[in-house]
């Protein structure tokens, strides 16, 4: 079974310009959770969609949104980027809701922000 | 709200010699805990989750952990690490009510030769 893809792996933007990254979810599963990992701030949870549905949604600003195909795809974007917004974007799958089901973590996508 | 903390941002130990990695949690109901290995550039994978059933949880790679509710701790172990076992490991907690997943800042394991 294929696992998470995240495309790109790595993107530069500057500064006020928007991103869209790329989820694949193992085939199968419908939840797709994302969160930001930086050195300063660690790991955090950005939301989760499940049925095309955002199920919950972590402390970020407006500027981060996300949604999902019927096929269980998912993008997020980032509109306005700022500096601070230099991250890797992990994208999770599982097959049902983040809690109480398995995540499958794919690579990232690195984000630098000049 | 919940939250997790990590005791110690690194930890070395000599090959062979036991792992102990430490995790205190914080939850107005009755959580979910998680433990996660990231290896270089690489997601982190999934070592073992408790979810209220048994108390001691078994995961992958020999890894275990022990959820105690008086100390509100769930503190990861291994008897005897192995070189392979150097990665930055996460503790997670998550809950029915709140539904999403506070990670801990993360603890480095480093393992001598």
């Amino acid at each position: 079974k294929a696992g998470v893809t995240q495309t790109p792996r790595y993107l530069i933007k500057t500064r006020g310009q928007q991103v869209t990254l790329s989820c694949s979810p193992i085939s199968g599963h419908r939840s797709v959770s994302w969160y930001q990992q930086t050195p300063g701030q660690g790991l955090q949870f950005l939301f989760e969609y499940f049925s095309e549905t955002q199920r919950n949604k972590g402390n970020f600003p407006g500027r981060f949104s996300g949604r999902q195909f019927s096929n269980s795809r998912s993008e997020m974007n980032v509109s306005t980027l700022e500096l601070g917004d230099s991250a890797l974007y992990l994208c999770a799958s599982s097959f049902g809701l983040q809690m109480v089901y398995e995540q499958y973590f794919g690579p990232g996508t690195r984000l630098t922000v000049t | 709200a919940q939250s997790v903390t990590q005791l110690g941002s690194h930890v070395s130990v000599s090959e062979g010699a036991l792992v102990l990695l430490r995790c205190n949690y914080s939850s107005s109901v009755p959580p979910y805990l998680f433990w996660y290995v990231q290896y270089p550039n690489q997601g982190l994978q999934l070592l073992l989750k408790y979810t209220s059933a048994a108390t001691l949880v078994k995961g992958i790679n020999g890894f275990e952990a022990e959820f105690k509710k008086s100390e509100t701790s769930f503190h990861l172990t291994k008897p005897s690490a192995h070189m392979s076992d150097a990665a930055e490991y996460f503790c997670a907690v998550s809950d029915q009510i709140n539904n999403d997943m506070r990670f801990g800042a993360g603890t480095r394991l480093t393992v001598k030769p």
